[in-house]
């Protein structure tokens, strides 16, 4: 156990709905990672916070957004979603914003657009 | 720009036998390398990391990886596999804007 959570650990939906992932990094962890997953893209970097800021953005796409509250946990929200957008979605958490940093990933959250 | 290829999507190795994964990065600053594991249906875990000092660096589980800069590559070895090694691996080294940069990802798998 990382101590990373993610919620929901799978989610279905339709095509143009939203859908908002939770995470919540561990204790004392300020600083948050999103990562994609598929199949024919691989591991893709999306956004990461520190400390309620954004503070690197990756391929993230514009129908995407996400925020880091005060409480350190973040959402990570998917827009007009596309049958493209299945994937497993990672939020991973570091102490710093150092790259040296482990990052600790939770388990997934499995989003399916059918 | 830094990038990292991971040499061949599968690898298949017999219980018992040296297991070699292969990274080749390239990076305009010295990297930070990193090797994490991907068990079933798990997030990723770190197994090692080089940052500087040591070339040769240990991990987790018997894992160990070195750092060769004339090479551009930071393979990962470990002597004998086990059965509960097989799981995908990712390489990735540190870029300047903040983020790391993933490797394909190579699947092990484990012959008994």
């Amino acid at each position: 156990d990382s101590g990373v959570t993610q919620t929901p650990k799978h989610l279905i939906t339709a095509t143009g709905q939203r859908v908002t992932l939770r995470c919540s990094p561990r204790s004392g962890d300020l600083s948050v990672y999103w990562y994609q997953q598929s199949l024919d893209q691989g591991l893709q970097f999306l956004i990461q916070y520190y400390n309620g800021e954004e503070r690197a953005k990756g391929n993230i796409l514009e129908r995407f957004s996400a925020q880091q509250f005060p409480d350190l946990h973040s959402e990570l929200n998917l827009s007009s979603l596309e049958l493209g957008d299945s994937a497993l979605y990672f939020c991973a958490s570091s102490g710093g914003t150092g790259l040296y940093n482990e990052q600790f990933f939770g388990p997934g959250t499995r989003l399916t657009v059918l | 720009a830094q990038s990292v290829t991971q040499l061949g999507s599968h690898v298949s190795v017999s219980e018992g036998a040296l297991v070699l994964l292969r990274c080749n990065y390239s990076s305009s600053v010295p990297p930070y390398l990193f090797w994490y594991v991907q068990y079933p249906n798990q997030g990723l875990q770190l197994l090692l990391k080089y940052t500087t000092g040591a070339t040769l660096v240990k991990g987790i589980n018997g894992f160990e990886a070195e750092f060769k800069k004339s090479e551009t590559s930071f393979h990962l070895t470990k002597p004998s596999a086990h059965m509960s090694d097989a799981a995908e691996y990712f390489c990735a080294v540190s870029a300047s804007n903040y983020q790391l940069i993933w490797g394909a990802g190579t699947k092990l798998i484990i012959k008994p």
